[in-house]
């Protein structure tokens, strides 16, 4: 079972336009939300995170906004910039389960 | 500089060989990970290791091994046994407490030929 979904494989965006990517979870115990980029033959590099006791956290031109209701989380890039051009993975933490869960990344190309 | 070195970056492989991934890391992490990357899909987790000479399995260990001898260091060998070894492959470490994010390798790409 998928604990972490990304439902959108791909997302395209203009620069200087605002990025909206999404992730919904399936339990309610997460106590920690990351974001993490990746480019092409590299390791993931974290982006930002949230604790599950926020729902909104900004760094800059990014932020990740929680609803813990609806078991969603997203990532906003204002303004985008083509350098934001890589995929996204949300990722979960439980201190029950002891460790991390990803979704499937969401590939954001952002147009120049 | 810290970080987490992971090699070979690439590796080929013939089938019914067994093959040792290396990942070293000098962040004093006490958590070090290993996970799988397919195309379409997440970050899978293989291994896991919380302190040294300790380690649980992950949600897709059959055909995989590891050792933690030492706190740097976080071997995987993809055995005969693991049916589809071609994939990318990431290590990666955290503070084991209070969580932190990780902090992952470059990767290694693994084929079989």
């Amino acid at each position: 079972d998928q604990q972490v979904k990304q439902n959108s494989p791909s997302l395209s965006v203009q620069e200087g336009r605002i990025s909206i990517l999404n992730c919904d979870y399936t339990n309610s115990m997460f106590d920690y939300f990351l974001w993490y980029k990746k480019y092409p033959a590299e390791g993931p590099t974290f982006l930002i995170s949230i604790s599950s006791i926020k729902d909104k956290n900004e760094d800059g031109r990014f932020t990740v906004f929680l609803n813990k209701s609806a078991k969603h989380l997203s990532l906003h890039i204002v303004p985008s910039q083509p350098g934001d051009s890589a995929v996204y993975f949300c990722a979960v933490w439980s201190y029950n389960f002891n460790k991390f869960y990803f979704g499937s990344g969401t590939k954001l190309n952002v147009k120049p | 500089d810290g970080g987490i070195t992971q090699s070979p970056k690439y590796l080929f492989r013939k089938e019914g060989q067994n093959v040792t991934l290396s990942c070293e890391q000098n962040l004093n992490h006490d958590a070090m990970y290993w996970y799988r990357q397919d195309p379409g899909q997440g970050l899978r987790l293989i291994y896991y290791s919380q302190i040294v000479n300790d380690f649980q399995k992950g949600d897709i260990a059959e055909g995989y091994s590891v050792s933690r001898e030492k706190k740097e260091s976080f071997p995987l060998t993809v055995t005969s046994a693991q049916k589809n070894p071609t994939a990318f492959y990431l290590c990666a470490s955290s503070k084991r407490t209070p969580i932190g994010e990780l902090f992952f390798g470059e990767g290694s790409r693994l084929t079989v030929l």
